[in-house]
């Protein structure tokens, strides 16, 4: 399977700390998507990292992107209760026209 | 400005019953494509489309079928249901399919018993 690789599963902190995950993949790619899914709801995109960019910042996110070891984190800076959710990344590869998500981190952020 | 629009939000089916799932955007997007959730395994690519007329597999295609007949709709069609199909179902669609998010629509709960 291509399919990437999120860890922790699961991650329970207390608002105000910061919470980071990882996501690793397994072949070349374009660029790296982070999206986060309320529970039963649909995934709503964050933020995009292009193979060229190796940081980037979107209000209290911060993603980083390490193409020679193939992986990617996520930072959620000053944590709030609605930040509770699920993340995936997703990456697009090559010339391929698919969309490959990974397995998905379960944030739990106690008021 | 609906976005993606996806019907039914919740179905039961019978195991051997056929059905589709559909799938509608409203912002002229090329690329469609359909995931299923299950626990654990993330979202798999099941089916996607590069635009009307055009559609491919995905990692997980067995037991269903795609057509895009317009740029707008991307049905799901289940051709025998098996127990092995229930799941949540999320269409998702984006302008390009190389550097630009994709929208998705809030899913299908689908029990096959």
């Amino acid at each position: 399977s291509q399919q990437g690789e999120e860890d922790p599963q699961a991650l329970s902190i207390q608002e105000g700390e910061n919470a980071t995950m990882n996501c690793s993949y397994k072949t070349s790619i374009n660029n790296l998507q982070w999206y986060r899914q309320n529970s039963g709801r649909g995934l709503v995109h964050l933020i995009l990292i292009r193979s060229n960019e190796r940081e980037k910042h979107s209000g209290r996110l911060r993603v980083t992107l390490d193409t020679s070891k193939k992986s990617s984190s996520l930072l959620i800076t000053a944590s709030r209760a609605a930040d509770t959710a699920s993340y995936f990344c997703a990456y697009r590869s090559g010339g391929y026209q698919k969309v490959t998500f990974g397995t998905g981190t379960k944030l739990q952020v106690i008021p | 400005n609906a976005g993606v629009t996806q019907t039914p939000k919740f179905q039961v089916l019978k195991t051997g019953q056929s059905m589709t799932l559909q799938c509608a955007q409203d912002m002229n997007h090329e690329y469609m494509s359909w995931y299923r959730q299950d626990p654990g395994m993330g979202l798999r690519l099941i089916h996607y489309s590069v635009g009307a007329g055009i559609t491919d597999q995905g990692e997980v295609p067995n037991g269903y079928n795609v057509s895009r007949s317009t740029t707008e709709d991307f049905p799901l069609r289940l051709l025998s249901a098996a127990p092995s199909q229930t799941s949540v179902y999320f269409c998702a669609s984006s302008p390009d399919r190389m550097n630009t998010e994709a929208f998705f629509g809030q899913g299908t709960r689908l029990t096959v018993v």
